[in-house]
């Protein structure tokens, strides 16, 4: 079946350091990719997304290449702030319609950006 | 937009009492869903709508009903509460089932069972 591995965490950066998490998965057929943030005390809202191999999503500084040949979607971020200390998800959909369509979710990584 | 919404926010129940878990989202969504959120387990989806009138089960169903009887809400009822059930619980809702579209997350609703 759909899965998920992403790093586990938890991982503290110091403010302006390099992110990096990362996300393989395996699937059947071609799904879409998926980070999803989820900051203290909040629900979870979408990141980025990419939905063929080879396209980059990009948001807020972020980015995530969808890498068909090594199944992977490694999150990324040159410079990381206080403001992004979160748990970070990467998940993969297939499908459409009702019961064809599935969101498979990795574990999650904490991350911890100190001053 | 109010988007996405859950009530309670918090909710302490004894074990064998039941309740419901509230969800409504405004954006005129046919797809809405809900999952429990449990440490180390990331999330996992135990029902899901397609449209007003027509449920399904997700992964892990057991002691949970849903029903949708309008477009706007769908419930998540514990008929009898168990510890195991103690979990972070969200509502998410798309347009619509497809690979290609994101889901939208309520705020959660942290459920302990005692």
């Amino acid at each position: 079946g759909d899965s998920v591995t992403q790093m586990e965490g938890p991982v503290t950066l110091s403010e302006e350091a390099f992110l990096t998490i990362n996300c393989t998965y395996t699937a059947t057929g071609y799904p879409s990719l998926f980070w999803y943030v989820q900051y203290p005390g909040e629900g979870l809202q979408l990141l980025l997304k990419a939905t063929k191999a080879d396209d980059k999503g990009s948001n807020k500084g972020f980015e995530a290449t969808y890498r068909k040949e090594t199944t992977s979607f490694h999150l990324e971020k040159g410079s990381v702030q206080v403001s992004d200390s979160a748990v970070y998800f990467c998940a993969l959909s297939t499908g459409s319609g009702g019961s064809n369509y599935k969101l498979t979710f990795g574990k999650g990584t904490l991350l911890t950006v100190n001053p | 937009n109010a988007g996405v919404t859950q009530t309670p926010k918090f909710q302490v129940l004894k074990t064998g009492q039941s309740m419901t878990l509230q969800c409504a989202q405004d954006m005129n969504h046919e797809y809405m869903s809900w999952y429990r959120q449990d440490p180390g387990m990331g999330l996992r989806l135990i029902h899901y709508s397609v449209g007003a009138g027509i449920t399904d089960q997700g992964e892990v169903p057991n002691g949970y009903n849903v029903s949708r009887s309008t477009t706007e809400d769908f419930p998540l009822r514990l008929l009898s509460a168990a510890p195991s059930q103690t979990s972070v619980y969200f509502c998410a809702s798309s347009y619509h089932p497809s690979s290609y579209n994101e889901q939208f997350f309520g705020p959660g609703t942290r459920l302990t069972v005692l």
